[in-house]
Parts: structure tokens; C-alpha cells; sequence
């Protein structure tokens, strides 16, 4: 099945400053790779993702970028502010067989914004 | 439109005592699934059903039982619980087939004691 590698588990940035996180997959198969945002105590959200047609996508102050060649896809949030403090998940698609589909999730990165 | 609800919120169990949670979205999603999270472990995925009618195997399907009750709903028993199973648990879906990101519920915290 697919693996998913997620560095750092933890992250401190001055607010203000750029925050990266990368993920690495195992499975070249998989087409799908959306971000998660998990402030304490609430449900996952999905804030950004990129299918693997795609080398670039941005949001604002966040952005995804994808290496399907590497197996490596990374989340960069610019002007980091207080209110981005959470935890950030990556995950990537895997098939199953017969059209069925799970994401595999990284084991997170908890992201601290210091103002 | 309530999205995704999960039921109960919180719960506490004594070993070996069961309980079945409830899940219920109102998206008109073919997929659904149950996930747990425990600290540094990520989420993992229990069990899914790719669509109505059908259920399969996830990471750690130990312990656990689902019940894919009709296209809105899809719960998870455990019958008989463990002091392992201590997480909390988040039901999800989404449209089926790979390139759909998924939309979770508030989550069940469970504590076996």
C-alpha cells in the first residue's frame, strides 16, 4: 500500500515568515494529493490540493508544489500569521482496485506561528 | 446543510463493554470512511465503503465492525472495546473515485477504561 512520509513534525516560525512542509510518497500511482488543516480540537479541512497533472497551484498565501519524478510534494504558506498555528496534514491518494479509492495520510506537522 | 455528523461527541467505555458510532452526511457522497487519530500517529484509516452496498479493510480494521446502512450513513461498532482503542475516531466522505479530497466530521472522542 502507499506510505506517506511527512517532515518536520514540528515547525516554528516568526510570524510573518515563510513555513515549508514536505511529503514523500511510495506509490507512483497515485493522482491526488490534497493538504489538511487541523486546528486543536477540530475536524481535518482541506485548504489546498493538486492532482498530478499539475506541477504548481496557489492560494493566496499558500501554495502546493508536486514532483511526480521525485515522488515529493510540499506545502509553502507565505506571510505566516497567528491564525495559520495548527496542525497540517498531507496525504495522497491510493487505488484500491476496482475504482475504489483511500487517502493515506502523513503523520502531520504541528505549525506554530510566533507573533 | 449539515455536511458530515458524527455521533456521540465524547464517550467513555469500560473494557469490554460495546458501542456502535454514527455517521451521517447529507452531501450525496458515494464514499465513506472511518478514520482514528492518536497523537504523532496521523490518521489511519479503520474501514471504508467505496459505495452503498459495500465495505472493506483499512490499516487496522481490528476490533472494529461497519454497517454501511444506506448511502447517507455508515457507522462503526466495536464489540468489544479495549483500552487500545482509546482515540478519536472521524468519519468522513467524499465523491467517489481517485482526485476528491474528503469532508470529516467533528470526530468521537473515546476513552476505554
Amino acid at each position: 500500500g502507499e506510505n506517506v512520509e511527512q517532515h518536520p513534525s514540528t515547525l516554528s516560525v516568526q510570524e510573518g515568515d515563510s513555513a515549508v512542509i514536505k511529503c514523500t510518497y511510495s506509490d507512483s500511482a497515485s493522482n491526488y494529493f490534497p493538504w489538511y488543516k487541523q486546528e486543536l480540537g477540530k475536524r481535518p479541512q482541506l485548504i489546498i490540493d493538486i492532482r498530478s497533472n499539475v506541477g504548481e497551484k496557489k492560494d493566496q498565501r499558500i501554495a502546493v508544489t508536486l514532483n511526480k519524478t521525485a515522488k515529493h510534494f510540499s506545502l509553502h504558506i507565505t506571510e505566516t500569521q497567528p491564525e495559520d498555528s495548527a496542525v497540517y496534514f498531507c496525504a495522497a491518494s491510493e487505488n484500491s482496485g476496482a475504482g475504489s479509492y483511500q487517502l493515506t495520510f502523513g503523520k502531520g506537522t504541528k505549525l506554530s506561528v510566533i507573533p | 446543510n449539515a455536511g458530515v455528523t458524527q455521533t456521540p461527541k465524547f464517550q467513555v467505555l469500560k473494557t469490554g463493554q460495546s458501542m456502535t458510532l454514527q455517521c451521517a452526511q447529507d452531501m450525496n457522497h458515494n464514499s465513506m470512511y472511518w478514520y482514528r487519530q492518536d497523537p504523532g500517529m496521523g490518521l489511519r484509516l479503520i474501514y471504508y465503503s467505496a459505495s452503498e452496498g459495500t465495505t472493506d479493510k483499512g490499516e487496522v480494521p481490528n476490533g472494529y465492525n461497519v454497517s454501511r446502512l444506506n448511502k447517507r450513513e455508515f457507522s462503526l461498532r466495536l464489540e468489544s472495546a479495549a483500552p487500545s482503542q482509546t482515540s478519536v475516531y472521524f468519519c468522513a466522505s467524499s465523491l467517489t473515485g481517485g482526485g476528491y479530497g474528503y469532508t470529516f466530521g467533528s470526530g468521537t472522542r473515546l476513552t476505554v477504561v
